[in-house]
């Protein structure tokens, strides 16, 4: 079993929508990276966060660290947000041996006109 | 600014050539990373260097080097090129630094896909 698990892998939806992708890890965390990845393109970070919420424009990151759950939430989805969503975890604590990324394998979001 | 600039974005080699991408950060961060991506997987790192002047092996090292040239630059290196290597290559920065190293929010190059034959 990996250990961030994300779901659900693929996505239709359309424009105008509401979406949540969920993010599930067994390790014990210091913080969670949600991460966009448009086809053929680079990655861009949309979210670091070790508790609670964030907000930025339509996106919105929520973590529960006792569930070890965390998912991304997109209001009003567009075509433009289409895109490969990847949720990366840092295990361990701040510094060690043990500190160390470990990223799930991607939701492909497809938003439909 | 430019964020992570990596070089080449497309390479295709032969069995066995060797080859060099190069990743240069101007957001003066202390740790990098060299990633590789594959259909089906997550990111998988390859190596990282915590500050400049250190190097450590990541997930998938082997068939790799790396250089930590500077602060700004960091290079990975297929000595040997083979098959299993094509992949799209990440590069990737944050702010990190030896006593946290994984820190930070994360900023990727742009990739380099691979492709060997």
């Amino acid at each position: 079993k990996n250990e961030v698990e994300q779901s659900p892998q693929n996505l239709t939806a359309q424009e105008g929508e509401f979406i949540t992708i969920n993010c599930s890890y067994s390790v014990g965390i210091s913080a969670l990276h949600w991460l966009q990845q448009h086809p053929g393109g680079g990655i861009v970070s949309l979210f670091m966060l070790s508790s609670g919420k964030k907000k930025h424009g339509r996106l919105i990151a929520t973590i529960n660290i006792q569930e070890k759950h965390s998912s991304l939430h997109i209001t009003a989805s567009h075509p433009r947000d289409s895109a490969v969503y990847i949720c990366a975890v840092r295990s361990g604590g701040l510094g060690g041996a043990t500190n160390k990324l470990i990223f799930g394998t991607g939701t492909l979001l497809a938003v439909q006109p | 600014n430019a964020g992570v600039t990596q070089t080449p974005k497309f390479q295709v080699l032969k069995t066995g050539q060797s080859m060099t991408l190069q990743c240069a950060q101007d957001m003066n961060h202390n740790s990098m990373y060299w990633y590789r991506q594959d259909p089906g997987m997550g990111l998988r790192l390859i190596y990282y260097s915590a500050s400049e002047g250190t190097t450590d092996k990541g997930e998938v090292p082997n068939g790799y080097n790396v250089s930590r040239l500077n602060k700004r630059e960091f290079s990975l290196r297929l000595e040997s090129a083979a098959p299993s290597q094509t992949s799209v290559y990440f590069c990737a920065s944050s702010e990190g630094g030896r006593q946290f190293p994984h820190t930070g929010e994360l900023f990727f190059g742009e990739g380099s896909r691979l492709t060997v034959l």
